[in-house]
């Protein structure tokens, strides 16, 4: 079947360690996205992807880097430049075709517990 | 500001109840609002998207309308089932770019 799969779907980390969140893609997307969802926020945009080989910024980018390397991959790294990274990281992608109508597809989330 | 506010943050009621949950947006140029639904440790999954000149739309129990006058839009749940309790999010595309700017969501919960 067609979906998003991240993993893990949870992991600890030390401070001043890197970890990379996995998000791969079969539905032919080009697009694909990295949120922050945090209790009682909207989720937040870190970077996106419209094609392989460019990614941009979002609002909230420090201590994060990604890349862009395969359409169905776009990988995510926390450094330990990132100061507060607890949080519940989202993977979505979608059909550029179709960026007016908005709709995401998402993962399953990956859940990052800083020690 | 484009901002996207939800109303109520929270919300509790018994199975088979109905209940309306809101959405305020100041987004502008407005292209499209989406409601999504995520289960708790769960990705959010589409439940409708409303464009400029639909006012209702229906998906099975969920009905979501739009007053692009007033700039709201609500979702309603009917008889409701306790796979219902979730997180219920708004989201509009536009501001420039069709830029999407998300609610901080309603997390509604069904009790027995």
């Amino acid at each position: 079947d067609g979906g998003i799969t991240q993993s893990p779907k949870y992991l600890f980390r030390k401070e001043g360690q890197n970890v990379t969140l996995s998000c791969e893609q079969n539905l032919n997307h080009d697009a694909m996205y990295w949120y922050r969802q945090d209790p009682g926020q909207g989720l937040r945009l870190i970077y996106y992807s419209q094609i392989v080989n460019d990614f941009q910024k979002g609002d909230i980018a420090e201590g994060y880097s990604v890349s862009r390397e395969k359409k169905e991959s776009f990988p995510l790294t926390v450094t330990s430049a990132q100061k507060n990274p607890t949080a519940f990281y989202l993977c979505a992608s979608r059909n550029r075709g179709r960026a007016n109508t908005g709709e995401l597809f998402f993962g399953e989330g990956s859940r990052l517990t800083v020690l | 500001k484009n901002q996207v506010e939800q109303s109520p943050q929270s919300l509790i009621i018994l199975e088979g109840k109905n209940c309306t949950l809101q959405c305020n947006y100041t987004v502008s140029p407005f292209s499209n609002l989406r409601w999504y639904k995520q289960d708790t440790g769960r990705g959010p999954v589409s439940l409708t998207i409303m464009t400029f000149s639909e006012n209702t739309k229906s998906n099975g129990r969920y009905t979501a309308t739009l007053d692009a006058d007033t700039k709201q839009s609500s979702l309603h749940i009917t008889a409701s089932q306790l796979s219902d309790s979730a997180s219920y999010i708004c989201v509009v595309s536009g501001g420039g770019y069709n830029k999407l700017i998300f609610g901080a969501g309603t997390r509604l919960a069904v009790h027995p």
